[in-house]
Formats: C-alpha cells, sequence, structure tokens
C-alpha cells in the first residue's frame, strides 16, 4: 500500500521568507503523480501544484516549486517570497497511474506571521 | 476553469433526520466524483468513490447503508446522510474528477474539490 508521510505537523516563517514543506512517499509503482493541497482557513482545498512521476523537471507555479527526487521519493514543496495569504494547512498526496484515489499526507499547518 | 460547488455550505438537523448534500462540477464533466470526511486538524478520510451510472465504491468501514451516493449524471453526485447522529456530525468534502487532455486513455489525475460542507447534528 501507498503511504505519504509530511513529518512537519507545523511550521511557522516570517512574511517574504522562503519556507520549505517535507514530503516523502512509499510506493513500489513507477508511474504515479504527486500533488500538494493548501487549505486555508476556508477549508476550501486548493490545488497548488502536481508533478508527474515521469517527468524529471520539477513543477513550478509562480512562487511555488517542488524539488521532486524519484529515487529518494522525496516531494518537497518550496515557497518563495511567502505571503499572510500562504498561512494555511499543506497536503501532499499521491496517485498511481490508473487508480483513482487519492493518499493524503497527515499534513503540514504553515504559518506565515507578519 | 475546474469549479466544484457544494450545496449546503452548513446544516444542522435533528437526530434520526436524513440529510442530503449535493457535489456539482461546474464548467467540466466529471467521470468521477470522490467524498470525503474531515475532523477538525486531521487529513482528509475517502469515504466513497462514485462513478457516473454505476454504484458507489466504499471504503472499508465506511457504512454504505448510512451514507448514500448517487452519480446520476457527469455534473451531479449527493450523498444522503441516513438516520444521522451526533457522531455523524463532521466536515464532508466532495472532489471531483476529470479525464486528462488529449489522451484517449481515460487517466483521472486531478482532483477538484468542494467547499465543503459542516454538518451539525443535535
Amino acid at each position: 500500500a501507498q503511504t505519504v508521510t509530511q513529518s512537519q505537523p507545523e511550521m511557522s516563517v516570517q512574511e517574504a521568507e522562503t519556507v520549505t514543506l517535507s514530503c516523502t512517499y512509499d510506493t513500489s509503482e513507477s508511474n504515479y503523480y504527486l500533488f500538494w493541497y493548501k487549505q486555508p482557513p476556508s477549508r476550501q482545498m486548493i490545488l497548488v501544484i502536481r508533478q508527474e512521476a515521469y517527468k524529471q523537471q520539477n513543477a513550478t507555479e509562480n512562487r511555488f516549486s517542488v524539488n521532486f527526487q524519484k529515487a529518494a521519493k522525496s516531494f518537497s514543496l518550496k515557497i518563495s517570497d511567502s505571503q499572510l495569504g500562504d498561512t494555511a494547512m499543506y497536503f501532499c498526496a499521491f496517485m498511481t497511474q490508473g487508480a483513482q484515489k487519492l493518499v493524503f499526507g497527515q499534513g503540514t499547518r504553515l504559518t506565515i506571521n507578519p | 476553469g475546474a469549479v466544484v460547488s457544494q450545496h449546503p455550505s452548513r446544516v444542522i438537523c435533528k437526530s434520526g433526520t436524513s440529510v442530503k448534500i449535493e457535489c456539482r462540477s461546474l464548467d467540466f464533466q466529471a467521470t468521477t466524483m470522490f467524498w470525503y470526511r474531515q475532523f477538525p486538524k486531521q487529513s482528509l478520510m475517502l469515504m466513497a468513490t462514485s462513478n457516473e451510472g454505476s454504484k458507489a465504491t466504499y471504503e472499508q468501514g465506511v457504512e454504505k447503508d448510512k451514507f448514500l451516493i448517487n452519480h446520476a449524471s457527469l455534473t451531479l453526485s449527493t450523498l444522503t446522510v441516513t438516520s444521522a447522529h451526533p457522531e455523524d456530525s463532521s466536515f464532508y468534502i466532495c472532489s471531483a474528477s476529470t479525464f486528462s487532455g488529449g489522451t484517449r486513455q481515460a487517466f483521472q489525475e486531478t482532483q477538484y474539490f468542494g467547499p465543503g460542507t459542516r454538518l451539525l447534528v443535535l
């Protein structure tokens, strides 16, 4: 069974700083997708970024980028120039190709301080 | 694009009554919808996977007779909590997925989430 582990329950940084959230996963599959979702206080789940395992290039979305290390089964999220609106729970998630289910990590609560 | 709505956003009901929650994909056709439950400060727990026109697939430990799921069209899925009890109080979230563009293989790789429904059973 696939598992996703987020080892940082909580993190806190100052506005404009860069922060990296960790995620590791365990799978025997070779084709899969990885995701970072953000859940702000409104509790709306928002897709932040997506990575296809077959792509070597790390995905980026504006201030958000990932460091995908397939051999190490690591998928960290870097947030540059952090903003107050980035305060949220961040969930790392995994899905194998052909499957429909997302496997979520436990989440990291990120607080951006003014 | 890829907007999913949920209705109602919050509901309070008496113990023993049934509550229906709707999940709609507003700008795409969702062949698969998912229903999750989330307890405070915890991750999402998948309850069931719903494919249009077929019976839902429930996760282990989820009572299918208590949590009725209907996915009658490509844009609507409903979750009915039957004979609700206080322990059913929770935050329920739906998500919807669509086919990847540019490929004939039915691979659904991204789930888009609704805003959630807060259920309180008194």
